[in-house]
C-alpha cells in the first residue's frame, strides 16, 4: 500500500512565522499536490509538482511556496503566516502524469495560526 | 473550475438508497470518488474515464454521463460505514483534480 505521511496532525503557530509542512511518499511517485481544505469549499490545489525540483501553482498559491529536493518528499512553505491560513493541509500522491490514477492522501495536517 | 456537487448534505437510514451528483462546465476526461472519514484521509472509491462507463465498489457505483458532463455515486442499501463526506474530482486535459466541496452523508441506524 502506498503510504502518504504529513510530519504534523495539529500545528499552531503564531502571525508571521514562517511555517513549514513536510509531506513524505514511499512509493517513488513522480507528482505530489499539496492542498488545503475549507469547510463548504472542498479542496483547493496549491501547488503541485511532477518532477524534483520541478513545480507548478495551483489555484491558490498565494502566501505559499513549496520545495521539492527529493523525489519522496515535498515541502509547503508559509513564507508570513496570516490568520487566513488556518485551515487542514493535505498532501497527495500520483503515480505517472495520468488523471486515470487515483491520489494517495496523507492524512492532514490541521494548522491553527493565532 | 471547481465541479458543483449536490446535494451538500443528506441523512440516511440504514438501508436506504442515496445519489450524489457532480456536475462540471468544463468538457471531462475522467471523474474520481473519494470518501472521508473525520480526521482521515480521503480514501479513493473509484475512477471513471470518458466514454461513460460505470463503475462499482461494494455496493456504491457511480456513473459518467459525457454529455452533461456530469458524474453520479449510487449508495445502495446504505451501511453506517458510509457515512463521511464524498468528493467527486475531475479532470479535464491533464492529471489534476478540481474538487466539488463535497457531500456529507449520514447513515443513521
Amino acid at each position: 500500500d502506498v503510504k502518504v505521511t504529513q510530519s504534523s496532525r495539529y500545528l499552531v503557530k503564531r502571525t508571521g512565522e514562517k511555517v513549514f509542512l513536510e509531506c513524505v511518499q514511499d512509493m517513488d511517485h513522480e507528482n505530489m499536490f499539496w492542498y488545503r481544505q475549507d469547510p463548504g469549499l472542498g479542496l483547493r490545489l496549491i501547488y503541485f509538482s511532477y518532477d524534483v525540483k520541478m513545480k507548478e501553482k495551483g489555484d491558490i498559491p498565494e502566501g505559499y511556496s513549496v520545495s521539492r529536493e527529493k523525489k519522496e518528499r515535498f515541502s509547503l512553505i508559509l513564507e508570513s503566516a496570516s490568520t487566513n491560513q488556518t485551515s487542514m493541509y493535505l498532501c497527495a500522491s500520483i503515480v505517472g502524469v495520468d488523471s486515470r490514477q487515483p491520489q494517495h492522501f496523507g492524512d492532514g495536517t490541521r494548522l491553527s495560526i493565532l | 473550475q471547481q465541479p458543483v456537487q449536490s446535494p451538500q448534505a443528506v441523512i440516511l437510514r440504514e438501508g436506504e438508497d442515496a445519489v450524489i451528483n457532480c456536475s462540471s462546465s468544463k468538457a471531462l476526461y475522467s471523474v474520481h470518488w473519494y470518501r472521508q472519514k473525520h480526521g482521515e484521509a480521503p480514501v479513493f472509491l473509484m475512477i471513471l474515464l470518458k466514454g461513460g462507463e460505470q463503475k462499482g465498489h461494494e455496493k456504491i457505483s457511480a456513473s459518467f454521463n459525457e454529455k452533461k458532463q456530469q458524474s453520479s455515486l449510487y449508495l445502495t442499501a446504505s451501511q453506517l460505514s458510509y457515512s463521511g463526506t464524498y468528493f467527486c474530482g475531475t479532470a479535464s486535459n491533464d492529471y489534476k483534480l478540481s474538487f466539488g466541496a463535497g457531500t456529507t452523508v449520514t447513515v443513521r441506524a
